[in-house]
């Protein structure tokens, strides 16, 4: 059974300081890879897909990379803003259903 | 607008009520899921489909049921609500080709007294 951790489970740092997110699962038969974002309360936003044959993407300040063999992902976050505050989660798709981490919390202090 | 609206967004009940929670979706994607989510464990998948006439059991599928009106409407039905059900709820979709990624509507919260 395909099980999906994230660690930590929260993290505070100041502004301005780069930082990774881990992602680690236990079956590497994945399809796909997914980071998201979750503001509290709200939906999920879709930050970056990674495809199992790709090894990284890159968005703005956001870079995700993948290792299938050793069944990890990071979610990698540069200089850090105050509006970056959420919770991270990963998701891995496989036969087209999604495994959640629990997620990571994250405060950027001013 | 929302490519993937729930209704309602909130909802309070008494145990022992049925309820329906419904989405629809504008992205023209075949897959729709719902997930829950509880303080702690993530989001589990309760059912999916992967076309109007196809619908299977998630993770969690006890005490739910569904119903695939239609491409782009999927709808979660609570038939006897208990209080263990009281969580926030997500609606997704996803084309079923190349990517497959999913996108998730804004969530109904479900409380049951």
């Amino acid at each position: 059974k395909q099980e999906v951790t994230q660690i930590p489970a929260a993290l505070s740092v100041p502004e301005g300081e780069n930082l990774v997110l881990n992602c680690s699962f236990t079956d590497s038969a994945i399809y796909n890879l997914q980071w998201f974002r979750q503001d509290p309360g709200k939906g999920l936003t879709s930050l970056l897909l990674i495809q199992s044959s790709q090894r990284e993407q890159t968005s703005g300040r956001l870079n995700a990379s993948l290792d299938k063999s050793s069944g990890r992902s990071t979610l990698y976050i540069a200089a850090s803003q105050p509006g970056d505050s959420a919770t991270y989660l990963c998701a891995v798709s496989h036969t087209g259903k999604l495994i959640f981490g629990q997620g990571t919390t994250l405060q950027v202090k001013p | 607008d929302a490519d993937v609206t729930q209704t309602p967004r909130n909802r309070i009940t008494k145990t022992g009520k049925r309820i329906m929670l419904e989405c629809s979706q504008t992205k023209g994607h075949d897959r729709m899921y719902w997930y829950r989510q509880d303080p702690g464990l993530g989001l589990r998948l309760i059912y999916y489909s992967f076309d109007v006439k196809d619908i299977n059991k998630g993770e969690i599928s006890d005490g739910y049921s569904v119903s695939r009106q239609a491409q782009a409407k999927f709808s979660l039905s609570l038939e006897s609500a208990i209080p263990n059900q009281t969580a926030l709820y997500f609606c997704a979709t996803s084309d079923g080709i190349s990517r497959d990624e999913q996108f998730f509507g804004p969530g109904t919260r479900l409380t049951v007294l």
